[in-house]
Parts: structure tokens; C-alpha cells; sequence
């Protein structure tokens, strides 16, 4: 058990709909990563959130959005869906303490939440 | 931009076999991570390196950050099947604010 947790587990929806994924981050740690993986794809770096604000932004369409609240939790926000969004959907954790003070980044990983878009 | 390559995509030996997996940037970076993933699950923390040249093991497999920190490798002695999975390096740097990046990802099959 990583300790982050990622809700829902799976998640069944029509095209044009939004769906909300959630994450709870390990217990401390500060830094959010939301990362897409299609089939048999790599991990596609979508938005890091540190400390309730946005860090880095990769390949992310305008369709998604994403948060992090007060006490860490972050949530996804996906909206129009299309066929094409169906993927895993990663949340992972990471830092204790931060910048400039660390200088490696470990990352926690939850579970994933399995997006099918029908 | 930050790109990590690794090679092969994909990887499959029988059991008892050595392998192993490359992971190459044009980047520098503070750390380097390795981790498996299997279907259906997130990724897992095999190691992180972070000096250059540095070389860790783990039971059969042991991991070596290059000297210029931009490269790394992943060496599995007498493969088994539950080496089995997809491992997926993955590199930060403090000029990106440790945004984490990850290579391609190496399918591996070992048979029995």
C-alpha cells in the first residue's frame, strides 16, 4: 500500500459528460502529480500541484482542469469527454519537505482510476 | 525539454537469463528513479539514484546512474517470471521544480 489514494477505481461514462477523479495524497506529503496512461502507453505527465498551487503543467488539454485543496487532496476535473480520454488516471505523491531544500523526487502512486469513455 | 528514452520498448527472455534496460536523456538530472508497474496497478519504487556513477542493488537487480547523471541502467541477473512488468525510469531536475518525467517504459516477459 503506497498510501495515496485514488477514487473511484473505475468509472463508466458517455461522451460530452465530466467526471471528477479524487486523490489523497500519502500523509505529509506536500506535492500532487496527475499523469494519463493510455494502452500499453508510458505515463504522460499531466499537472503537478505543491502545496495547493500549480507547479508544472505537461501535456494537458483545456478540457482538464485540476485542484488541490487545503488539506492536500486533489481532484481532476475532465469535461467533453471523448473516446480518445479513456486511460488510466495516476495520482502520485511526493516531497516531505520542500524546495530548495531536497534534491530527489520520489513518487507514491495510487491505484489509478480506469476512465472508459463509451 | 526533458526526454528520456529507454530501450528496448519491449523485452522478452526465458527464465534464468540476464537482461537489461537503458534509460537515456540529453538532460542532466538531480535524481533518477526506476520503477515497476504491473497490469492494472500503479507504478512502484524500485530505486532512486542520485550521485553519478553511483551503482545500487536490489536482490538481482542492480541499478548504475551514469558519471554525467543523464543516463542509467537497469541489469536483471537469472530473470524470473515475476520480473515480469513494465519498468519505466524516470528523471527530475531542480531547473524544472522536480517535475517528475518518465521514459516510454520497458515491457518485460520473462517465460518459464
Amino acid at each position: 500500500d503506497s498510501g495515496v489514494t485514488q477514487t473511484p477505481k473505475h468509472l463508466i461514462t458517455a461522451t460530452g459528460q465530466r467526471v471528477t477523479l479524487r486523490c489523497s495524497p500519502r500523509s505529509g506529503d506536500l506535492s500532487v502529480y496527475w499523469y494519463q496512461q493510455s494502452l500499453d502507453q508510458g505515463l504522460q505527465f499531466l499537472i503537478q500541484y505543491y502545496n495547493g498551487e500549480e507547479r508544472a503543467k505537461g501535456n494537458i488539454l483545456e478540457r482538464f482542469s485540476a485542484q488541490q485543496f487545503p488539506d492536500l487532496h486533489s481532484e481532476l476535473n475532465l469535461s467533453s469527454l471523448e473516446l480518445g480520454d479513456s486511460a488510466l488516471y495516476f495520482c502520485a505523491s511526493s516531497v516531505k519537505t520542500g524546495p530548495p531544500l531536497f534534491s530527489n523526487t520520489e513518487a507514491f502512486f495510487g491505484q489509478g482510476t480506469r476512465l472508459t469513455v463509451v | 525539454t526533458q526526454l528520456l528514452e529507454q530501450s528496448p520498448q519491449f523485452l522478452s527472455i526465458q527464465e534464468g537469463e540476464n537482461l537489461t534496460v537503458y534509460c537515456n536523456s540529453s538532460s542532466v538530472f538531480s535524481s533518477l528513479q526506476w520503477y515497476r508497474q504491473e497490469p492494472g496497478e500503479g507504478p512502484v519504487l524500485l530505486v532512486t539514484v542520485v550521485t553519478g556513477g553511483e551503482v545500487k542493488k536490489l536482490k538481482r537487480l542492480t541499478f548504475q546512474f551514469g558519471d554525467a547523471r543523464k543516463d542509467s541502467s537497469l541489469h536483471i541477473t537469472a530473470a524470473q517470471p515475476g520480473d515480469t512488468g513494465l519498468y519505466l525510469c524516470a528523471g527530475a531536475t531542480k531547473a524544472a521544480g522536480n517535475k517528475l518525467t518518465f521514459g516510454g517504459g520497458t515491457r518485460v516477459l520473462v517465460k518459464p
